[in-house]
């Protein structure tokens, strides 16, 4: 079965800095999706960002980009120039492409923005 | 375009009681899942409804169901509540079912089970 580990349950960071958030997951498939979604304390969950596994170019969303390394099964994803609103629950989550194969979360890291 | 939208937000029941949740996906959106959140687990996939047939369901017992109706609005129902059951329940929707079409999640629903 597929897993996804955050091992990072909570980050700060000052704003305007950089922070990065790790994840990793372990898979036997070759074909699949990785993203971040974003949980603030109004509960939805707002994806910030997708890749997918056969591209080897690094997705990129405005301040956010990833760091996918296929190989190490890591999937980081960095917020640069951090800002107050950016504080939430970060969520990484896997899908495998094939049939109607749900999201596979990981447990996720509270991001904290200090002023 | 309106998102994603679940009612009520939030709904406190006695152990035993069933309870009804409510998802209104986004217009045109013929995918509804279910998640449920809890701190201990986090995530965890319940079912897929796809032109009102469920599509995959996850690993939770039989007191957990769900149907879609025509209209692509879904219902997800939990009979005999437990303690456990306590947790943010999420519905999302996409375009189709199929691993390329993004999810775009709701609100959630906050039920308390006492």
């Amino acid at each position: 079965a597929q897993t996804v580990t955050q091992s990072q349950p909570e980050m700060s960071v000052q704003e305007a800095e950089t922070v990065t958030l790790s994840c990793t997951y372990d898979t036997s498939e070759s074909d699949y999706y990785l993203f971040w979604y974003k949980q603030p304390p109004s509960r939805q969950m707002i994806l910030v960002i997708r890749q997918e596994a056969y591209k080897q170019q690094n997705a990129t969303e405005n301040r956010f980009s990833v760091n996918f390394q296929k190989a190490a099964k890591s999937f980081s994803l960095k917020i640069s120039d951090s800002q107050l609103g950016d504080a939430a629950m970060y969520f990484c989550a896997y899908r495998k492409n094939s049939g109607n194969t749900p999201l596979v979360f990981g447990k996720g890291t509270r991001l904290s923005v200090i002023a | 375009k309106a998102g994603v939208t679940q009612t009520p937000r939030y709904l406190i029941k006695t152990r035993g009681q069933q309870v009804t949740l409510s998802c209104s996906p986004i217009s045109g959106h013929r995918s509804v899942s279910w998640y449920q959140q809890t701190p201990g687990q986090g995530l965890q996939f319940l079912f897929e409804y796809f032109s009102e047939t469920q599509r995959n369901k996850g690993n939770f017992p039989g007191r957990f169901s769900g149907r879609q109706f025509s209209n692509s609005r879904s219902e997800m129902n939990v009979s005999t509540l437990e303690l456990g059951d306590s947790a943010l329940y999420l519905c999302a929707s996409s375009f189709r079912t199929g691993n390329n079409s993004p999810l775009h999640f709701g609100n959630g629903t906050r039920l308390t089970v006492t």
